[in-house]
């Protein structure tokens, strides 16, 4: 079986300021992983995924994740973030070769100062 | 630009009344899933639909919710008697299941449907 783990349901920063949420999962095959975003009143929509190749990818709205499979994580990070990257950020696996299906972590809010 | 489309965007209806929330998922895909959201239980998966068959809905109370895809262009999330308990964001995703369905398990979401039940 899956589990994610999103440690922070909540992330202050100042705009301009870089930001990571962490995210970090438990699984005993190879998994697909994903970040996806909901704005407020939104559904949601994928940020950006690892699916094999290299460890940094890079997504929409300038950010990216690093999958580090020693650790088992994939945390998100944006250089410097803008009032407009105000939402709701969702880490989530999916195992290959399988029928299971996605596993959604609890969800981090992140939430931008002027 | 292929999407899932959700109907109604809103409803509020009293307690007891049925609730009839549709979902057109993306031609093509062969998942459907079915989530709630509220603030104090966040995101949880109500109902999941592989090629139409019901694989999982053990996250959705049986006595008074049902689901059902009657095509593979439509997918129903039924509430009948509703309570205000159910007040809620409800959504709707397709994908292609990484089983043999050529695909990642990536999952693309409707707007949701917001249901208020007085």
């Amino acid at each position: 079986a899956q589990s994610v783990t999103q440690l922070d349901s909540q992330v202050p920063v100042f705009e301009e300021a870089p930001v990571e949420l962490r995210c970090n999962y438990s699984s005993s095959v190879s998994v697909y992983l994903f970040w996806y975003v909901q704005y407020p009143n939104q559904g949601l929509q994928l940020l950006l995924k690892y699916l094999s190749g290299s460890t940094l990818v890079k997504g929409i709205n300038g950010f990216e994740a690093e999958f580090n499979k020693s650790q088992t994580s994939f945390h998100l990070r944006k250089p410097s973030v803008h009032i407009s990257d105000t939402a709701e950020y969702f880490c989530a696996v999916s195992p290959y070769s399988s029928a299971s299906k996605i596993i959604f972590g609890s969800g981090t809010r992140l939430s931008i100062r002027p | 630009d292929a999407r899932v489309t959700q109907t109604p965007r809103h409803k509020v209806t009293e307690m007891g009344q049925e609730v009839t929330m549709r979902c057109q998922p993306i031609l093509g895909h062969n998942t459907v899933f079915w989530y709630r959201q509220t603030m104090m239980q966040g995101l949880e998966l109500l109902a999941y639909f592989r090629n139409r068959a019901p694989l999982d809905d053990s996250g959705m109370p049986k006595d008074r919710f049902s689901a059902e895809m009657p095509d593979a262009t439509l997918a129903t999330l039924k509430i009948q008697p509703s309570e205000p308990r159910d007040s809620a964001v409800y959504f709707c995703a397709s994908g292609l299941g990484t089983s043999g369905g050529g695909g990642t398990g990536e999952l693309f979401f409707g707007e949701g449907s917001r249901l208020t039940v007085l």
